[in-house]
This record gives C-alpha cells, sequence and structure tokens, in this order.
C-alpha cells in the first residue's frame, strides 16, 4: 500500500447523494486507475488516466466520474445515478509512459469501503 | 479478449505443508501474468509477475509461480505456507496496453486462502 493513499477507510452514503473518493500517489506514477471490487467478482475498471487532464472510460464507468488536474491526484465521485454503488472501491498507480509496456505492475492504495444507507 | 480463471473458490492447507493455488488464462499473443494478495479490509499487494523468460518466478514473501505454456497454467506456490499467508488471491492477465501508457489487467475472481495450524 506504500505511496498511495485513499481517504476516507469508509464511507456512507444517502440514497440521491454524490460522494467522493480521494486517492493520492507520491509514486510519481504518470498512470491511474480506480476499480470497484464486489464479493465473487474480482476487480472491475472503472475508469484510468494516463496523463494529466486525460481520462477514459474503463468496463463499468456509468454512474461514476473522475478528474485528473494534478499528477498525484485521481478523485472518484460515485454520483445519484450509480444504482448499486456499495462497494469496496480500490485505486491502483502505475509508471504508465514512464515505463515500457512489459514491465508495467499497478500497485494498489488501502481501498475505501462505500455503504450506501 | 484476455480472460484468467480461478477454478476454486478456497483452498484449505496445514501450516508447514505446500500450497498450491491454481490459475489458468486464456490470450493471444504473448501472456503477461500477475499474482496479487488481500489481506481482509485492505488493497492488493503485487506479489509477481511473468513477461519472459524462466517458467520459475520468484516473488514476496517466499511465492514462486511457475508458468506452463502447454497447459496455460499460472499457479501460485509456496514450499511451506504459514498462517499468515491466510488471505485472498488475485490472479491477473494483461489484457491490453494501453496507448498512452499502462496496461489494463483482466482479474480473477479469486481465491481464499486458509492457512490452519
Amino acid at each position: 500500500d506504500g505511496g498511495i493513499t485513499q481517504s476516507p477507510k469508509y464511507l456512507f452514503r444517502k440514497e440521491g447523494q454524490n460522494v467522493t473518493l480521494s486517492c493520492e500517489q507520491n509514486l510519481n506514477h504518470d498512470a491511474m486507475y480506480w476499480y470497484r471490487q464486489d464479493p465473487g467478482q474480482g476487480l472491475r475498471l472503472i475508469y484510468y488516466s494516463q496523463i494529466v487532464n486525460d481520462f477514459q472510460k474503463g468496463d463499468i464507468a456509468e454512474g461514476y466520474s473522475v478528474s485528473r488536474e494534478k499528477k498525484e491526484s485521481f478523485p472518484l465521485t460515485v454520483t445519484s445515478a450509480q444504482k448499486n454503488p456499495t462497494a469496496f472501491y480500490l485505486c491502483a498507480s502505475s509508471m504508465g509512459l514512464a515505463g515500457l509496456p512489459s514491465t508495467d505492475t499497478q500497485y494498489f492504495g488501502p481501498g475505501t469501503r462505500l455503504t450506501v444507507l | 479478449a484476455q480472460s484468467v480463471a480461478q477454478p476454486e473458490d478456497q483452498v484449505n492447507v496445514a501450516e508447514g505443508n505446500p500450497l498450491t493455488v491454481k490459475c489458468t488464462y486464456s490470450v493471444s499473443g504473448n501472456p503477461y501474468l500477475f499474482w496479487y494478495v488481500q489481506y481482509p479490509n485492505r488493497g492488493l499487494q503485487f506479489l509477481l509477475k511473468y513477461i519472459t523468460g524462466d517458467n520459475l518466478v520468484k516473488g514476496s514473501y517466499g511465492f514462486e509461480a511457475e508458468f506452463n505454456k502447454s497447459q496455460t497454467s499460472f499457479h501460485l506456490k509456496k514450499p511451506s505456507a504459514l498462517v499468515s499467508d491466510s488471505a485472498l488471491y488475485f490472479c491477473a492477465v494483461r489484457d491490453i496496453v494501453l496507448t498512452g501508457g499502462g496496461n489494463k489487467l483482466t482479474f480473477g475472481t479469486g481465491t481464499q486462502l486458509k492457512v490452519e495450524l
């Protein structure tokens, strides 16, 4: 988990409310990723960003939004349009452009557990 | 699309015995394979990866993985299990290389390892 921080550790959301999950890294990595983890389903990619001010949708982007205004930060907003947001959210980063595709390894933060009340 | 399968939801091993956590893959082209471990309510920790070269890959905490091209497998192994190895283990394959840098990974559904005294 070293080098990547996520906050808060636990988050509770009311129906119809937007919430923002924080992800910060001090690894000087270009690429950052957001995953959602549900029991028995592994990890699914929500959004990724390869460079500041640019990001792309992953496999399950509906109901989520992101921004990448700084290299170190990649916050995820879970909007009211996400109908089933209760899950464990993981942020990751990798060297991306600064490294070789063959050696690019993703490193993960400690996660945020989001629960809808 | 690339995929990985982890055929066992749970593996039980006695402490001191060797352990194996299974992973099979399906890829077009050369496989780039990863193993991660997750302790309860924590992020994923990188254990090891196979890119090319020796079929036996050594990683963190005494773990190793054997790449077998003919059987399309990448099983995780440890000669002597510890109770502290009890965790959730994920196999992943590089799905696509992102044109702007970084990799998109596809994860298996995870195998819960339980090491008992």
